[in-house]
């Protein structure tokens, strides 16, 4: 099953406005990141935040990390047209307990700044 | 700094026919190499990975093969496509399973069976 899930699955903002997307997980992680991905493209790693971490901020991102709840957040603020793009997660984590690590990604948010 | 190119960018097959996809990596040594397919609105189904040369690991029993014939080069194989191999497939790579290193994507190839 997917680790990570993104809610909402669809965003819709006007730009200028802030846009926050959602990630919940179920297992332990060594860390948790944020990629996008823009219509027909590969994916983008944006930022990383370690599992003893709470905050990290890059530029108009910042992402929270609530190892207690199993969920993260990301807020792009003063959205722009060009963040139109699809966001997902991805949680790094022991993988089948054979001593290997994993990055198992969600279904993603599709966000839609409108100018 | 570090490229990977993926090709062909898209593709249309019969069912039944073969494929194969290439992945390359430049300027990094010994990386660590992903396929992963993603479905229309879908997340990313990591299909196998590589630590190294000849070294694949399966991750979903499938009709597709990966292979490894050198270091920064992965390829994606199939003998019989089926209609259920359509999607959109990506390649990436990274430095190391075990650290905090991001996944770096190629630009994908959109599979077609018709």
């Amino acid at each position: 099953s997917q680790q990570g899930e993104e809610d909402p699955q669809a965003l819709s903002i006007q730009e200028g406005e802030n846009a926050t997307m959602n990630c919940s997980y179920k297992t332990s992680i060594n860390n948790l990141q944020w990629y996008r991905q823009n219509s027909g493209r590969g994916l983008v790693h944006l930022i990383l935040i370690r599992s003893n971490e709470r905050e990290k901020h890059s530029g108009r991102l910042r992402v929270t990390l609530d190892t207690s709840k199993k969920s993260s957040s990301l807020l792009i603020t003063a959205s722009r047209a060009a963040d139109t793009a699809s966001y997902f997660c991805a949680t790094h984590h022991r993988y089948s307990g054979a001593g290997s690590y994993q990055l198992t990604f969600g279904k993603g948010t599709k966000l839609s700044v409108i100018p | 700094s570090q490229t990977i190119h993926q090709w062909p960018a898209t593709l249309v097959q019969p069912v039944g026919s073969p494929l194969s996809l290439e992945c390359t990596v430049e300027g990094t040594s010994n990386p660590n190499l992903y396929w992963y397919r993603q479905a229309a609105g879908r997340g990313l189904q990591l299909l196998f990975y590589s630590i190294g040369i000849d070294q694949i690991s399966s991750e979903v029993p499938q009709n597709l093969s990966a292979s490894r014939p050198q270091d920064r080069q992965f390829i994606l194989s199939s003998k019989k496509l089926l209609l259920s191999d359509s999607g959109f497939y990506l390649c990436a790579w990274s430095l190391g399973l075990l650290s905090d290193q991001p996944q770096h994507f190629g630009d994908g190839t959109r599979l077609s069976i018709l």
